[in-house]
């Protein structure tokens, strides 16, 4: 079946630094990549939606400034933290939407200290 | 505009008893109905899903769910739980207006957690 492959699974950085998330489709196309950012023990909450080639829309409230997302390719598209601080910390999961449909990424736990 | 409500935080059950894990939804067009399971520090498993048919559905691992139109409901179900169903479960919708295509987003409850004891 489908598999979108995320990484890194796990990341700490440190405060005002930037971390760079990877999600990858594997032998299938996605047409579109949703991230979405996740609080411990609550639901998904989507943070833009991204189309290849295409600037990603983001939703009301989210810094597209700060979270950069880049959709180079039916394969790969990545989320940017920009000067990470302690608030960012969070767990972000990416969705590829492919006639496979809704394939999601293994997710990122990011930690910044 | 798209919501999706699972009324229950928590869902506890004996090992061996059926399981019911509810959702309502609220949607302007035909609804697209999803359920997804989550493990800890790990990304969302699908379970099933409704577009259209048959009101009843039936997914992975023995769950199914029954799409009720005049409720605006789309509970899961299983006859027999089992420790290994405790996680945290999602149900989620996109309007079905948007196409058959799947880039139409998803739109996620706050989500249940299940806990099965021996």
């Amino acid at each position: 079946g489908a598999v979108v492959s995320q990484h890194p699974s796990r990341v700490i950085c440190k405060s005002g630094t930037s971390v760079k998330i990877e999600c990858r489709s594997l032998d299938f196309q996605a047409t579109t990549m949703f991230w979405y950012r996740q609080f411990p023990k609550q639901s998904l909450m989507l943070m833009a939606t991204s189309n290849e080639g295409s600037k990603a829309t983001y939703e009301q409230g989210v810094e597209k400034d700060k979270f950069l997302i880049n959709h180079a390719s039916l394969t790969l598209s990545t989320l940017t933290v920009t000067s990470a601080h302690p608030e960012d910390s969070s767990f972000y999961i990416c969705s590829a939407g492919s006639p496979y449909g809704y394939t999601f990424g293994s997710g990122t736990r990011l930690t910044v200290v | 505009a798209q919501s999706v409500a699972q009324p229950e935080d928590q869902v506890n059950v004996a090992e061996g008893n059926p399981l019911t894990v509810k959702c309502t939804y609220s949607v302007s067009g035909n609804p697209y109905l999803f359920w997804y399971v989550q493990y800890p520090n790990r990304g969302l498993q699908f379970l099933l899903k409704y577009i259209t048919g048959d009101n009843l559905v039936k997914g992975s691992y023995g769950f199914e769910a029954e799409f009720n139109k005049s409720q605006t409901s789309f509970h899961l179900k299983k006859p027999s739980a089992l420790v290994s169903d405790s996680a945290l479960y999602f149900c989620a919708v996109r309007d079905g207006g948007m196409g058959s295509s799947n880039t139409g987003k998803l739109i996620f409850g706050q989500g249940t957690t299940l806990q099965v004891k021996p």
